[in-house]
């Protein structure tokens, strides 16, 4: 059985750094690519961007770009999301999710990440 | 804005037949890619719905089917049920991004 399975909620401080992650079983890890997906209270989804752990190619949405950093360790199956310096302007659900040719099969069950003073 | 546009709400009452329709442009939908949706109940995570247009993933009752036709695509539900109330989305690949896109999803109230 394909399983995402993600951190736990965070809460942290504006100016916080944070890395989140996202483990994958139940397939390949190496050979799919893992989507991070952001949706802030009451709104909707926005695709931040992707990795494939294969190789760790990156790519992100110009509205992501330079903003957070996407990596994943294939020796352990994990992807990650990471701030250097978190705003409060971040606070949201984070979802992982599997790409399948253009589409998400497979969601993590999401991270709520809280920046507040 | 989104990329993709989408109605903010949409409503029916049980046993009837909603659309929910989804508008691109010539850069997604009008370039030939295919149309992905999602249903987000209250609380947890999105769920495959439809993918590449009007294709239902194994479990997902024959109720949903998809369809495209130029800049735009449209889901359909029909026979309501109470349990079908939720956020919808639909995604696709911006080109002049380079990379997916959402639309900004639509509540469906059953009443």
């Amino acid at each position: 059985e394909v399983q995402l399975v993600q951190s736990g909620a965070e809460v942290k401080k504006p100016g916080e750094s944070l890395k989140i992650s996202c483990k994958g079983s139940g397939y390949s890890f190496t050979t799919y690519w893992i989507g991070w997906v952001r949706q802030m209270p009451g709104k909707g989804l926005e695709w931040m961007g992707i990795i494939y752990p294969g190789d760790s190619d990156t790519r992100y949405s110009p509205s992501f770009q330079g903003q957070v950093t996407i990596s994943a360790d294939k020796s352990i199956s994990t992807a990650y999301l990471q701030w250097s310096s978190l705003k409060a302007s971040d606070t949201a659900m984070y979802y992982c999710a599997r790409k399948e040719g253009a589409h998400f099969a497979y969601w993590g069950q999401g991270t709520l990440v809280t920046v507040s003073s | 804005q989104s990329v993709l546009t989408q109605p903010p709400s949409v409503s029916g009452a049980p046993g009837q037949r909603v659309t929910i329709s989804c508008t691109g442009s010539s850069s997604n939908i009008g370039a030939g890619y295919d149309v992905h949706w999602y249903q987000q109940l209250p609380g947890t995570a999105p769920k495959l719905l439809i993918y590449a247009n009007s294709n239902r993933p194994s479990g997902v009752p024959d109720r949903f089917s998809g369809s495209k036709s130029g800049t735009s695509a449209s889901l359909a539900i029909t026979g309501l049920q109470a349990e079908d109330e939720a956020d919808y989305y639909c995604q696709s690949y911006d080109s002049s991004l380079s990379g997916s896109v959402f639309g900004g999803g639509t509540k469906l109230t059953v009443l």
